[in-house]
């Protein structure tokens, strides 16, 4: 079935650096998503993003986070400066619509700030 | 906001045996809603969503349940098999009538170990 990829699976930063998280949403799809999972914890919304922009974003969407997805590539996640804190498992997900459709997610990736 | 809070985290059931997940929310205005299968190294994978008009629905191997007058949801696993050992996440959103919103609350998960 269609995939969403996410790469790196695994990435260790120090605090205070820039990271940049990578997702492949599927080929056709309009709407995309990050999730953020604390381990042992239930995994939350982040933001959604849609026709180029930011539709709705939670209160975990920090200022030092953004979005992008420049030319249809890959749609991005950006902390900048990363706190230790936002050490987490952080999913990428995809749908054709905004609702009534099946969201794909990706494997995730693991972000590690030391 | 909504919350949906998920019990059991943890079950194990023996093969062949049945086992049931329940997740409550909170939000009354709640309309659609998911569950989630994620096994080791793999992203979510869904096993069925269910719309409010629907109460009952049947997969493979397991039952969902929708119960607006309690707000709840659940997932009955029946006659267990080792395949079924994964973590399983319910998830809820609201209906939006501006269409943009696919956004999700999921519950905490619950751990399923099938044993042999």
């Amino acid at each position: 079935g269609p995939k969403v990829l996410q790469i790196p699976s695994h990435q260790i930063i120090d605090m205070g650096q820039m990271v940049t998280l990578n997702c492949d949403p599927v080929s056709n799809h309009l709407y995309f998503y990050w999730y953020k999972q604390i381990l042992g914890q239930q995994m939350e919304f982040l933001v959604n993003f849609y026709n180029g922009k930011v539709m709705e974003k939670s209160k975990l969407f920090k200022d030092q986070f953004s979005v992008e997805r420049p030319d249809g590539s890959y749609f991005t996640l950006k902390i900048q400066p990363t706190a230790l804190e936002d050490s987490a498992v952080y999913f990428c997900a995809s749908s054709l619509w905004g609702q009534n459709t099946e969201v794909f997610f990706g494997k995730g990736t693991r972000l590690t700030v030391v | 906001g909504e919350q949906v809070e998920q019990r059991p985290p943890h079950l194990s059931v023996r093969e062949g045996d049945s086992a049931v997940i329940i997740c409550t929310y909170t939000d009354p205005n709640s309309y659609y809603f998911f569950w989630y299968k994620q096994e080791p190294g793999a992203g979510l994978q869904l096993l069925m969503k269910v719309f409010s008009s629907t109460e009952i629905n049947e997969g493979q191997g397991f039952t969902v349940l929708l119960n607006k007058k309690d707000k709840q949801l659940s997932l009955n696993l029946t006659a267990a098999h080792p395949g079924d050992s994964a973590v399983y996440f319910c998830a809820v959103t609201e209906m939006n009538t501006g269409g943009l919103s696919g956004k999700l609350t999921f519950g905490e998960g619950t751990q399923v170990t099938v044993i042999s």
